[in-house]
């Protein structure tokens, strides 16, 4: 079955950098577009980034242009989120979301817990 | 970019009655591209319904979404327990994609 196994989440101080990593498996992960959704704590959902399935084409929320890198590595079956001069308000859970063959976010990962804090 | 608002922001419903929950989109969305998702407390979201009104696999036939345009409804016909959640519409037509702001539905 789908897995997406999110790490790197934890606490970082404000303008410092942090990587999250996606590990996937019990699909072909080459064959699909990924995403990035964050949530911070007691609020709702918001897209942070898409990247496609061969990592030519990649669109991001205007908040995190800049300083927000989504990437992949198909041969390791891995998405990432590089994540550059981070804020308080970049403070969420981060989820990753696999893209179905129609285009919706089909299935999720539990999440990281990234906590921008002096 | 396409701004979704949910209504209500909490449906307090006993189980076994009717939910019906609303997503208005501030432009017109293809059907096609017009999901609900329902989130948990500690989880994550869990695809419902995709293009509008396709049920997702193994979501129960309680669950049934319509409409097109600016106006979404998800409904539910008899409230489970395990249906008291968060429920978010989404589009992913254009970027942005956007949320709604989710409609929290829980026991009266």
């Amino acid at each position: 079955q789908v897995q997406l196994v999110e790490s790197g989440g934890g606490v970082v101080q404000p303008g410092r950098s942090l990587r999250l990593s996606c590990a996937a498996s019990g699909f072909t992960f080459s064959n699909y577009g990924m995403h990035w959704v964050r949530q911070a704590p007691g609020k709702g959902l918001e897209w942070v980034a898409v990247i496609s399935h061969d990592g030519s084409n990649k669109f991001y929320v205007d908040s995190v242009k800049g300083r927000f890198s989504i990437s992949r590595d198909n041969a390791n079956r891995t998405l990432y989120l590089q994540m550059y001069s981070l804020r308080a308000e970049d403070t969420a859970m981060y989820y990753c979301a696999k893209t179905a063959g129609r285009g919706h976010l089909d299935y999720w990962g539990q999440g990281a817990l990234v906590t921008v804090s002096s | 970019e396409i701004v979704l608002t949910q209504s209500p922001g909490t449906l307090s419903l006993s189980p076994g009655e009717r939910a019906t929950l609303s997503c208005r989109a501030s432009q017109s969305v293809a059907s096609s591209y017009l999901v609900w998702y329902q989130q948990k407390p500690g989880q994550a979201p869990r695809l419902l319904i995709f293009g509008a009104s396709s049920r997702a696999p193994g979501i129960p036939d309680r669950f049934s979404g319509s409409g097109s345009g600016t106006d979404f409804t998800l409904t539910i016909s008899r409230l489970e327990p395990e249906d008291f959640a968060v429920y978010y519409c989404h589009h992913y037509g254009s970027s942005p994609l956007t949320f709604g702001g989710g409609t929290k539905v829980e026991i009266k």
